[in-house]
This record gives structure tokens, sequence and C-alpha cells, in this order.
């Protein structure tokens, strides 16, 4: 079945510096979709992705999709305390009628103050 | 924006006993809602996707007598848990598609502590 790799597990960095986080999957997807989830709480979509090359930018947060619709990142500039939680990327298979994702296990991000 | 509200967003019970969970979408509907469980410090694991007026399907693994899955309207999925056992305990979450704009939204989440 449908694997999503994420790495690295945790990163913990100086606030100020930048973060990046790394999906692969072993299987073409029709989108695939980043999530955070503050410790406690449930999972916040960020942002989805459909386009093969696709590169969508929120504030400090950059996203991009992989030519070959395979593999993803999420890139933060200038880390905020507030960046702090983990972070999924979930991707959506792409045969006919697929609603289910698949998630990665996540990128936990620690920011230093 | 999308919401689905899930309940209770905490419960304890006896070995032994059976749980309910609900999960509404509140400003959509859903034909298909997704059922998953996340242990501490882990990634969320597909459980089921249950289907409106349709049996849920449920990933390979997850026993289908165990986890009783009911999706009666657009708008509302439960989750039972039956004769809930310790290590049922986890933190089980919900979600449905709320479209393009929103992706799936998730519910908050129940924490089933089974002592």
């Amino acid at each position: 079945g449908q694997q999503v790799m994420q790495i690295p597990q945790y990163q913990h960095v100086q606030e100020g510096e930048d973060f990046t986080t790394y999906c692969n999957s072993s299987t073409t997807l029709s989108n695939i979709q980043w999530y955070k989830q503050r410790p406690g709480g449930h999972p916040v979509f960020l942002i989805q992705l459909v386009k093969s090359g696709e590169v969508k930018k929120q504030k400090r947060l950059t996203f991009q999709f992989g030519e070959a619709k395979k593999n993803s990142s999420l890139h933060i500039t200038a880390t905020q305390t507030t960046d702090v939680g983990t972070y999924f990327c979930a991707g959506r298979g792409s045969g006919a009628g697929s609603y289910q994702l698949t998630f990665g296990k996540g990128t936990k991000l620690s920011v230093i103050p | 924006g999308a919401v689905v509200s899930q309940h209770p967003s905490r419960v304890i019970c006896k070995s032994g006993t059976s749980v309910k969970i609900e999960c509404r979408s509140l400003d959509f509907q859903a034909t298909t809602m997704f059922w998953y469980r996340q242990f501490p410090k882990q990634s969320l694991m597909l459980m089921a996707t249950s289907n409106e007026g349709s049996k849920a399907t449920y990933e390979q693994g997850v026993e289908k007598d165990k986890f009783l899955i009911n999706h009666a309207s657009l708008t509302l999925s439960t989750l039972t848990v039956t004769s809930a056992h310790p290590e049922d305990s986890s933190f089980y979450i919900c979600s449905a598609y709320s479209g393009t704009a929103n992706g799936y939204t998730f519910g908050s989440g129940t924490r089933l502590t089974v002592v």
C-alpha cells in the first residue's frame, strides 16, 4: 500500500533559524496536504498542493510539491516560538474515488527562544 | 470555515464496557468521514472510512466487531469501542473532507482511557 515517509522526526532550532521538513511517497499522489498539530491538540489543515512542481507560500511558510508528485517539503523562514508543534504531511492517492489520506510520521519542531 | 465537532473530548471507562464517540460536521455535509487513532508521539493511523448509508471500510488489522462505526446521516458518524480494554486507550480523531479550500477538517479528538 501507499507509504509516506517524513524526515526528520525531530528538529530543534534556535528562534530565528530556518526549518524544513520533507516528505516522500512510495506512489504518485493526486495531492499532498500539510497539517500542524500543537501538543494536546488535533491536526489543523495548513495547505493543499495539487499541481506538479507547485509552490505556495503562507507568510513565512513555503510549501513545495515535486515534479513527479511524490515528494513535498515545508520550509519555515525565521522560526518563532509560535511555530512549535508537529507538522504532518498527508498524501492522497491518485486512484479513482480515493479519498483516504496517508500521513507521514510527522516532524516535531521545538524552537528555543 | 468548516467545523467538525467531536464528543466526548475525554472519557475514562472500566475495562469491559463500551464507549461511543460522536463526530458531527456542523456546517457541511460529509458523505465520507474518517476515523484515526493516534498513540502518544506518533502519527495518525487510519482505522476506517465511514460511508453514509453503507458499511464502513476498515483498514487491515482493525477489528470491525470491536470498533463499530455507524454513519446514519450526512452529518454524523459514530465510533463505538466495544468491550474496551486498557490497550484500547488512545487518542481517537475523526475527520471529514470539507472541500478543496479547507482540506480535511479534523474533530478535536477523544482521549480514551480504559482502566
